[in-house]
């Protein structure tokens, strides 16, 4: 049972460079989520998928992107990370008819 | 979308209830109140959620009032393992598209 999985899991990188995150789930959820938990805070909606080739910002969209051409997969890319995108990162999926979530075990990104 | 309310810490003795309240005035009529908890930094993990009615499950129960702007969770016999953050979301949906989005939770601290 690997359920979804994110990685890199730990990922320091410098100002300007392009990240991206991965994020695979093995269970054929139509629907993915990226969030950010910054230190002490709550979690912030990044982006979001209900299908294949389907995306929707989410609150804090702005200087990321992403893509989904297949199902298992969701990918979060930094363009040209800032310090204020260090955080960690969630990537989640759910079924059809926006079911429980299940969460990742979270990739920490530094960016110095 | 929903705006959820939670206090911003609670503290709760060993062995004794939480009860963990929740505000959300603004909800509609078919979305959903789901309860997510956090402990340290690890994925948020699925608790209990529901529409109108008061649920129950083995981990708590949720309580959500008749006109359906509140909620509170419920952790019958508290331990300290339960000290995380507790998170409560209401499920929104634009265009047919679901999303959650997480609040500032409640830091919940079981004392021994």
């Amino acid at each position: 049972d690997a359920g979804i999985t994110q990685s890199p899991r730990y990922k320091i990188t410098e100002t300007g460079r392009q990240v991206t995150l991965m994020c695979h789930q093995t269970w054929s959820h139509s629907y993915m989520f990226w969030y950010r938990q910054d230190l002490g805070h709550g979690l912030r909606l990044i982006y979001y998928s209900a299908a294949a080739d389907i995306t929707d910002k989410g609150e804090v969209p702005d200087g990321y992107v992403v893509s989904r051409s297949k199902t298992e997969n969701f990918p979060l890319t930094l363009e040209s990370a800032t310090r204020s995108q260090t955080s960690v990162y969630f990537c989640a999926s759910s079924g059809q008819g926006g079911n429980t979530i299940y969460f990742g075990e979270g990739s920490w990104l530094t960016v110095v | 979308d929903a705006k959820t309310t939670q206090p911003t810490s609670m503290d709760c003795a060993e062995g004794r209830a939480a009860n963990l309240p929740c505000n959300h005035s603004t909800i509609s009529g078919n979305e959903y109140v789901y309860w997510y908890r956090q402990i340290h930094s690890q994925g948020p993990q699925y608790i209990i959620h529901g529409l109108k009615n008061n649920e129950t499950n083995e981990m708590a129960s949720l309580i959500i009032t008749e006109d359906r702007k509140s909620s509170t969770l419920i952790l019958p016999h508290a331990t300290l393992r339960d000290t995380a953050v507790y998170y409560c979301i209401v499920r929104s949906s634009t265009s047919g598209t679901y999303k959650y989005i997480f609040g500032t939770g409640t830091r919940l601290k079981v004392l021994a």
